[in-house]
């Protein structure tokens, strides 16, 4: 079956200091992978995703990679802010037949402290 | 444009109470899905609709949680006889049907929903 198992929180750290959340996954066929992010008091938006294997995507100073090999999707950021305080989703999408379902991890709870 | 919309936005009632929670989603968006989030929690899913195919129903707690999605767009969970562990975050999210799993989901902003 499909599944995303992501580190549990929360995860405190300095601000500048470097970030790594690890998100592995279990998946038939060729999924997309997400990550969401949820800050205090609004909705999830996405941050960053990657369609296929080797691509890398990257937004606002964060990145991932889809590791087929290792069926992993980790997210890093070289320097955090106070800002990037939120709690961070790792997703699959995962085609059956024509449609894409979707499988969200348990979440990760992000403290940046000043 | 018009993003995914949810209302209420909050709910209170009364234990044993029905309850209505509806979703807007985006204009020709065919996937359809509804989440809970409890305090502190990560999302737990609840049923997926996906075009005219049966909906997958598989997340739904137990039978008194019901959803139904009307001409392929607007999508109203039902709640029946409310408990106070219903109490959470109902997250709506929609998504379109480009190449098969690329689709990124769109989440509204929830409903708080207070069971007292």
């Amino acid at each position: 079956g499909n599944s995303v198992t992501q580190m549990e929180g929360p995860v405190t750290l300095s601000e500048e200091a470097f970030l790594t959340i690890n998100c592995t996954y279990t998946a038939t066929g060729y999924p997309s992978l997400f990550w969401y992010v949820q800050y205090p008091g609004e909705g999830l938006q996405l941050l960053l995703k990657a369609t296929k294997a080797d691509d890398k995507g990257s937004n606002k100073g964060f990145e991932a990679t889809y590791r087929k090999e290792t069926t992993s999707f980790h997210l890093e950021k070289g320097s955090v802010q106070v800002s990037d305080s939120a709690v961070y989703f790792c997703a699959l999408s995962a085609p059956i037949y024509n449609f894409n379902k979707f499988y969200f991890g348990s979440g990760t709870k992000l403290n940046v402290k000043p | 444009g018009a993003g995914v919309s949810q209302s209420p936005s909050n709910k209170v009632t009364e234990k044993g109470k029905d309850v209505e929670l509806r979703c807007d989603p985006i204009s020709g968006h065919t996937a359809l899905y509804w989440y809970r989030q409890s305090l502190g929690q990560g999302l737990e899913f609840l049923i997926y609709f996906q075009g005219n195919s049966a909906p997958d129903k598989s997340g739904l707690p137990s039978d008194r949680f019901s959803a139904e999605r009307t001409g392929g767009s607007v999508s109203t969970l039902t709640i029946q006889r409310t408990q106070q562990e219903d109490s959470a975050v109902y997250l709506c999210a929609s998504s379109h049907r480009r190449l098969a799993g690329e689709s990124e989901q769109y989440f509204g902003p929830g409903t708080r929903l207070t069971v007292t």
